[in-house]
């Protein structure tokens, strides 16, 4: 069965800082990845998507993650971090044998210092 | 185009008492979810339906039953709660075609059990 596994449930950086959240994922099959950020009391957004297209993708809000199948790895980086980014982060994957269902990693909650 | 749409937003019961959580997609998705979020636990899927007329079991779906009642629609029921099922609970939708594609989420439902 596939999985992910999240790395720190909780990073703290500051305001212009790297940002790095950790996600690594277990699969017999090429997966798809995701990463999902969700603000307080709200639901959950789409950041950005690995499908086999590019490994390196770039999402909103200036997010990428470069999917590395040698290390099982699909790291979400941010090169400056900001205040409105304070928020709770998600990795999820799909595909294989989980057929359309999304399996989600434990989330890792970001503060931004100023 | 309002997307994904639950109802109630929060809901307090006692423990014993029956409800049901309603959600409704315009995007004419296929597939939709019921998730529930728990602190440090990320979300696991509850019941999953894949196309009207159909549903499945997810990660933890004792205590819980749903109805996929068009396409549109697809609600989850708690026969008789139980303070365990305290959680914020999501409904989500997800665009045709394959488990690469992109999964939308409602705002959310908090549900208490006292």
């Amino acid at each position: 069965a596939q999985s992910v596994t999240q790395l720190g449930s909780h990073v703290s950086v500051s305001e212009g800082a790297l940002v790095l959240l950790r996600c690594n994922y277990s699969s017999s099959v090429p997966p798809y990845l995701f990463w999902y950020v969700q603000y307080p009391n709200q639901g959950l957004q789409l950041l950005l998507k690995y499908t086999s297209a590019a490994t390196l993708v770039k999402g909103i809000n200036g997010f990428e993650a470069e999917f590395k199948k040698s290390e099982t790895s699909f790291h979400l980086t941010k090169p400056s971090a900001h205040m409105s980014d304070a928020a709770e982060y998600f990795c999820a994957v799909s595909g294989g044998n989980q057929g359309g269902k999304l399996i989600f990693g434990q989330g890792t909650e970001l503060s931004v210092k100023p | 185009n309002a997307g994904v749409t639950q109802t109630p937003k929060f809901q307090v019961l006692k423990t014993g008492q029956s409800m049901t959580l309603q959600c409704a997609q315009d995007m004419n998705h296929n597939s939709m979810y019921w998730y529930r979020q728990d602190p440090g636990m990320g979300l696991r899927l509850i019941y999953y339906s894949a196309s009207e007329g159909t549903t499945d079991k997810g990660e933890v779906p004792n205590g819980y039953n749903v109805s996929r009642l068009n396409k549109r629609e697809f609600s989850l029921r708690l026969e008789s709660a139980a303070p365990s099922q305290t959680s914020v609970y999501f409904c989500a939708s997800r665009e045709p075609t394959g488990p690469h594609n992109t999964i939308y989420f409602g705002e959310g439902s908090w549900l208490t059990v006292v």
